[in-house]
C-alpha cells in the first residue's frame, strides 16, 4: 500500500527566508516521488521528481528535495522565498511495482504564504 | 509543444442536468487521468484511461463516467448533477507511466446551482 502525509497544512514565511515543506511517505516498493505546485485557479505544475537516481533532486524555480529512505521523507526546500512562491504544494507517491503500480497518491497539500 | 487543454474553463449547470468535460492531452501522451478538487475533500482521483481503456478507477459513484478516443482525447461525463459536484475538475496526461510525472491542464470549474 502507498500513502503520503504532508505534515503541515499551512506554512508562512517571510520573503527572502528559507522554505521547508515536509512530506512523509509509505510505500511497499521503491517509490517514485513528486512535488507539484498549484497557483489559484490553475492546474498543477510538476516541480521535481525522484525516480531512483540521485537522492537530492533539483527542480524548477530554485526548489529541491531530498529523498531519505531511512526517514521515509521527501521534504521540499528553497533557500530564499519569493512572493511568487505563494501557492499550494502537493507531494505525490507512486509505486513502481506491486498491486498499486501505476497509481499515484496525492497528499492533502500545504498552503505556502509568503509575507513581504 | 501545446499543453493539456481542457474545455470549457467554466460551466454552470442546474441540479439534475448532465455535463460533459473535454481534455486534449499533450501530443504523444497516451494516458489521461481525471481528478476532482474541492476545498473540503482536496484532490481526489476519478479515473485513468490508457489507449482507450479504463486502467484505474477511484471511489466515485456511477454517475461519473469517462471515455478515451483513439487520438487520446478524453471526455468525462457526470449525470444527474448534485450540488456537491461543484468542483474544479483537472485532467492530467502522461506518456503512460506516472514515473515521469503528469502534465495537468488548467481545469474546468463546474458550478451546480
Amino acid at each position: 500500500a502507498q500513502s503520503v502525509t504532508q505534515l503541515d497544512s499551512h506554512v508562512s514565511v517571510s520573503e527572502g527566508t528559507p522554505v521547508l515543506l515536509r512530506c512523509n511517505y509509505s510505500s511497499s516498493y521503491s517509490p517514485s516521488l513528486f512535488w507539484y505546485v498549484q497557483h489559484p485557479n490553475k492546474g498543477l505544475q510538476l516541480l521535481l521528481k525522484y525516480t531512483s537516481a540521485a537522492t537530492l533532486v533539483k527542480g524548477i524555480n530554485g526548489f529541491e528535495a531530498e529523498f531519505k529512505k531511512s526517514e521515509t521523507s521527501f521534504h521540499l526546500t528553497k533557500p530564499s522565498a519569493h512572493m511568487s512562491d505563494a501557492a499550494e504544494y502537493f507531494c505525490v507517491v507512486s509505486d513502481r511495482r506491486g498491486t498499486n503500480a501505476g497509481k499515484s497518491t496525492f497528499g492533502d497539500g500545504t498552503t505556502l504564504t509568503v509575507k513581504p | 509543444k501545446a499543453g493539456v487543454t481542457q474545455t470549457p474553463r467554466y460551466l454552470i449547470k442546474t441540479r439534475g442536468q448532465q455535463v460533459t468535460l473535454s481534455c486534449s492531452p499533450i501530443s504523444g501522451h497516451r494516458s489521461v487521468s481525471w481528478y476532482q478538487q474541492t476545498p473540503g475533500q482536496g484532490l481526489q482521483f476519478l479515473f485513468e484511461y490508457f489507449s482507450e481503456t479504463q486502467r484505474n478507477k477511484g471511489n466515485f459513484p456511477g454517475r461519473f463516467s469517462g471515455r478515451q478516443f483513439s487520438n487520446s482525447r478524453s471526455e468525462m461525463n457526470v449525470s444527474t448533477l448534485e450540488l456537491g459536484d461543484s468542483a474544479l475538475y483537472l485532467c492530467a496526461s502522461s506518456l503512460g507511466t506516472e514515473l515521469r510525472g503528469y502534465t495537468f491542464g488548467s481545469g474546468t470549474r463546474l458550478t451546480v446551482v
